[in-house]
C-alpha cells in the first residue's frame, strides 16, 4: 500500500519568513496530492491541492510543487503570519487515500 | 459548497455503553465516506472506508464488530462504537468525497466528535 512520509514534524519560523514542508510517497498510482490545515480541535481544511499532470500550483502565499519522478511534493508558505500556525497534513491519493504524519507549524510574531 | 456535518460534537458515555456518531454531506452526494480517529497531536488514522449501499472496508487492526459503520444513503453514514471503553476515548472525524464527481479527490471533513468514555 501507500506510504506517505512528511517532514519536518515540527517547524518554527519568524513572522514574514517562508515555511516549507515536504512529503514523499511510494505508490506510483497516486495522482492527487492535497494539503490540509488543521487548527487545534477543529476539522482539517483543504488549503491547496495538485494533480499529477501539473508540476506546480500557487494560490496567493501558498504554493505546492510536485516531482512525480522522485515521488515527492512540497508545500511552500511565504510571508508567514501568526494565523498560519497550525498542523499541516499532506496526503496522496490513488487507489487509496493516505495522510502524512503532520507538521506542527508555529509562526513566531 | 461541499459541507459535511457531524453529530454529536462531543459525547461522554459510561463504559460498556454504545455511542452512535452521524456524518452527513449537506450539499452534495457523497459516494464515499471515510472515518478517522485522531489522538492528540497525532495524524488522522483511517479506520474504514464506506461506499453507499455496501459494506465498509476496515483498515488492518480496526475491529469491525466494535466499530459498526452504516452508509445507508448518499448523504449519511454512521459510526457506532459498541461497548465503549476508556481506551476508545478519542476524536473521531468523518470525511466525504464525491463532490467533484470523483471519489478519489477532495475529501471534505466533518467537524469531528470528541468521545469521552468514563
Amino acid at each position: 500500500g501507500e506510504n506517505v512520509e512528511q517532514h519536518p514534524s515540527t517547524l518554527s519560523v519568524q513572522e514574514g519568513d517562508s515555511a516549507v514542508i515536504k512529503c514523499t510517497y511510494s505508490d506510483s498510482a497516486s495522482n492527487y496530492f492535497p494539503w490540509y490545515k488543521q487548527e487545534l480541535g477543529k476539522r482539517p481544511q483543504l488549503i491547496i491541492d495538485i494533480r499529477s499532470n501539473v508540476g506546480e500550483k500557487k494560490d496567493q502565499r501558498i504554493a505546492v510543487t510536485l516531482n512525480k519522478t522522485a515521488k515527492h511534493f512540497s508545500l511552500h508558505i511565504t510571508e508567514t503570519q501568526p494565523e498560519d500556525s497550525a498542523v499541516y497534513f499532506c496526503a496522496a491519493s490513488g487507489n487509496q487515500f493516505y495522510f502524512g504524519t503532520g507538521t506542527s507549524l508555529t509562526v513566531i510574531p | 459548497g461541499a459541507v459535511v456535518s457531524q453529530h454529536p460534537s462531543w459525547v461522554i458515555c459510561k463504559s460498556g455503553t454504545s455511542v452512535k456518531i452521524e456524518c452527513r454531506s449537506l450539499d452534495f452526494q457523497a459516494t464515499t465516506m471515510f472515518w478517522y480517529r485522531q489522538f492528540p497531536k497525532q495524524s488522522l488514522m483511517l479506520m474504514a472506508t464506506s461506499n453507499e449501499g455496501s459494506k465498509a472496508t476496515y483498515e488492518q487492526g480496526v475491529e469491525k464488530d466494535k466499530f459498526l459503520i452504516n452508509h445507508a444513503s448518499l448523504t449519511l453514514s454512521t459510526l457506532t462504537v459498541t461497548s465503549a471503553h476508556p481506551e476508545d476515548s478519542s476524536f473521531y472525524i468523518c470525511s466525504a468525497s464525491g463532490a467533484s464527481g470523483n471519489p478519489r479527490y477532495e475529501q471534505y471533513f466533518g467537524p469531528g466528535t470528541r468521545l469521552t468514555v468514563t
